[in-house]
């Protein structure tokens, strides 16, 4: 069975304030590192989809890190906007096997901005 | 529209009823996948297509589920005898068959099972 953590398990942040999420997943047989953000009565939105130890993505204000060799993703949110209020989940997908094409999710950080 | 489409996006069942889902991937896609969500918890990944033929399936998916992919285009999830358990959020995907792409998600059908 593959651990996906994610912390915070819930956040509070007033509206203009920097934030970060923690993903820890398993160091060995790892194939990628996908983000989604999950907003309340939509489908789960792709951000990023990372690969390379060290790979670090940014789209807008939403930056990603990765660790592969420890097993840890950060996202950044810089000014968070109360847009920005949603679940962030990541999930990992392993490199062979017969789980190739299955992501284990985390159980997803949920974001509030409070303007 | 041309993202990922589900059908029912709700339905309420009584137990020991069968229920019957639709997904229609985007039209490109030839990954189609199924996952579940139960209060709390991230989605759980239940079955997996490529093309019509499914080519992986979880230990979750009890024999009370069954997916088809009949022509390689839109998927049926079927749960048969519905328990109170099997209440949740059923999710659909689609992917390229590329590597490192994401996947696209549906807005998914909550279940409840009374």
């Amino acid at each position: 069975i593959l651990n996906v953590e994610q912390s915070p398990q819930s956040l509070h942040v007033q509206e203009g304030d920097s934030t970060n999420f923690t993903c820890s997943f398993p160091s060995s047989n790892f194939y990628a590192l996908h983000w989604y953000r999950w907003e309340t009565a939509k489908s789960p939105e792709a951000l990023f989809v990372m690969t390379l130890n060290g790979d670090e993505k940014k789209k807008g204000r939403i930056s990603a890190t990765l660790n592969t060799k420890e097993g840890y993703s950060y996202l950044y949110i810089k000014g968070s906007q109360p847009e920005d209020s949603a679940t962030y989940l990541c999930a990992f997908q392993p490199g062979s096997g017969a789980g190739s094409y299955q992501l284990t999710f985390g159980k997803g950080t949920k974001l509030s901005v409070i303007p | 529209d041309t993202g990922v489409s589900q059908d029912p996006r709700h339905k309420i069942t009584k137990r020991g009823q069968n229920v019957t889902f639709r997904c229609d991937p985007i039209s490109e896609h030839n990954r189609l996948y199924w996952y579940r969500q139960t209060l709390g918890q991230g989605p759980e990944f239940l079955t997996y297509f490529q093309n019509e033929a499914q080519l992986e399936k979880s230990r979750l998916l009890s024999d009370r589920f069954s997916a088809e992919r009949p022509k390689g285009s839109f998927s049926t999830l079927e749960i048969q005898r519905t328990e109170q358990g099997d209440s949740a959020m059923y999710l659909c995907a689609s992917s390229l068959g590329l590597p490192n792409t994401e996947a696209f998600f549906g807005q998914g059908t909550r279940l409840t099972v009374v």
